[in-house]
């Protein structure tokens, strides 16, 4: 497929796990987003990658939250000791870049429900 | 404050009405505006950028004021098809390469 692909499309844990999300962004796309969405929320960015560094961090809610990307494309985001209030919708984007964060390919999230 | 406001509805309107939906922001350095709908437990789709000008794109029609810091986006002659959640976008400028979302009016279209 040409789309944005995330894994797994749904993980239940229990509270204190740690859980691992990967995204697989369009082939040739220099920038990788994460955004997480909670019920009833609207969605609230995470983490913005251009190739394999991240200038900006600063949706991180926690030091819980880390995310790296190797090779200019796969990109994983940890959360450890995983919580109630992590249970959302995680939603990883791509981009060409230069698009001042504008996407138009999302991929389909990981729902996480943190019991 | 929210950063990005917009009335959360719901909208109920009958197949074929015009509606229009309204969205404030607060950082003046906000410089791209955008609307994307999400359907029901699906991704966020990019409908339209907004420019200063207004733009239109068939039966959406986008408007941006500046001074007012208001974004309004309308809908003619609504199809079943437009039933979705409408998401006010901005990106908070200065270099940030990050949008910041609203969030979202629900809009249902009744036949």
């Amino acid at each position: 497929g040409a789309g944005v692909s995330q894994s797994p499309s749904n993980k239940v844990t229990e509270k204190g796990k740690d859980v691992e999300l990967r995204c697989d962004p369009i082939s040739g796309h220099t920038a990788l987003y994460w955004y997480r969405q909670s019920l009833g929320q609207g969605l609230e960015f995470l983490i913005y990658f251009q190739g394999n560094s991240a200038p900006d961090k600063s949706g991180l809610p926690s030091d819980r939250f880390s995310a790296e990307r190797t090779g200019g494309s796969v990109s994983t985001l940890t959360i450890q000791r995983t919580q109630q209030e992590d249970s959302a919708v995680y939603l990883c984007a791509s981009s060409l870049g230069g698009t001042s964060g504008m996407v138009k390919f999302f991929g389909p999230g990981t729902r996480l429900t943190v019991l | 404050r929210k950063e990005v406001e917009q009335d959360p509805g719901p909208f109920n309107v009958p197949e074929g009405a015009t509606v229009a939906f309204n969205c404030t922001y607060s950082n003046s350095a906000s410089q791209s505006f955008f609307w994307y709908r999400q359907d029901c437990r699906k991704e966020p789709k990019l409908l339209m950028s907004v420019y200063s000008s207004g733009n239109e794109d068939g039966r959406f029609t986008a408007q941006l004021n500046r001074a007012s810091q208001y974004i309004s986006l309308l809908i003619r002659d609504s199809k079943l098809s437009d039933s979705a959640t409408y998401l006010c976008v901005v990106n908070p400028g200065q270099g940030a390469q990050k949008l910041v979302f609203g969030q979202g009016t629900r809009l249902t279209i009744n036949p």
